[in-house]
């Protein structure tokens, strides 16, 4: 899978939005964008993903950009809640169906939230 | 999203001992399983792929008589530290993986397991 590269670390303040970037120059065309995050102690958590176009969802909101070459998560308005490190993965989707393989995880970025 | 399980949350036992650890799917059917290893202020490891029915693949350094993977059913995994030693403490994650429609598999984690060996 191709790599990402993503800052150590961001603070944003409470109720700011945050934009947490990810180059991944390498990127292949069946390969997906993934952003997950892990909150202290606890497991990952899927926040979004997306091919080529921007997405939406729930949680966040995910920029892709024309090149594919790099992308941004953007958490509308922060929370305390939203401290927690954020992973940017790669996964090669098979012609035939499904993904390829596991999730790599790289450092990820810590993401702050002063109140 | 789909909910993944495990048993127990925290775990402290004697070296020497040995300790299983369950994961498992809620309300979905998981054909792959992962198990990672996350070591204080560090990122998450692979250290196997379990398929339904199969034998585990272990990632390269991993030791397979030391780390027992069982994956007998679409919804339940597990993994057995034997002769458990202090160097083995971590925290234990494991994720399912659920087809999502007209896109990637998508990988659901559980919420982990510390474990501690005195």
């Amino acid at each position: 899978d191709a790599k990402t590269t993503q800052p150590n670390s961001m603070e944003s303040n409470e109720e700011e939005p945050v934009h947490l970037p990810c180059n991944h120059s390498t990127i292949s065309g069946t390969d997906y964008i993934h952003w997950y995050r892990q909150l202290p102690s606890q497991g990952p958590e899927y926040v979004i993903h997306g091919l080529t176009s921007n997405v939406n969802n729930r949680m966040a909101s995910l920029a892709i950009a024309e090149d594919r070459k790099s992308s941004t998560l953007i958490l509308h308005r922060a929370t305390l809640r939203d401290a927690a490190v954020y992973y940017c993965i790669l996964r090669r989707f098979l012609n035939y169906g499904g993904s390829q393989g596991n999730l790599i995880f790289g450092k990820g970025t810590k993401l702050s939230v002063k109140p | 999203g789909a909910v993944v399980s495990q048993h127990p949350s925290r775990v402290i036992c004697k070296s020497g001992t040995s300790v299983k650890i369950e994961c498992r799917s809620l309300d979905f059917q998981a054909t792959t399983m992962f198990w990672y290893r996350q070591f204080p202020k560090q990122s998450l490891m692979l250290m196997a792929t379990s398929n339904e029915g199969s034998k585990a693949t272990y990632e390269q350094g991993v030791e397979k008589d030391k780390f027992l993977i069982n994956h007998a059913s679409l919804t339940l995994s597990t993994l057995t530290v034997t002769s458990a030693h202090p160097e083995d403490s971590s925290f234990y994650i494991c994720s399912a993986t659920e087809t999502l429609a007209g896109g990637p598999d998508e990988q659901f984690f559980g919420p982990g397991t510390r474990l501690t060996v005195l």
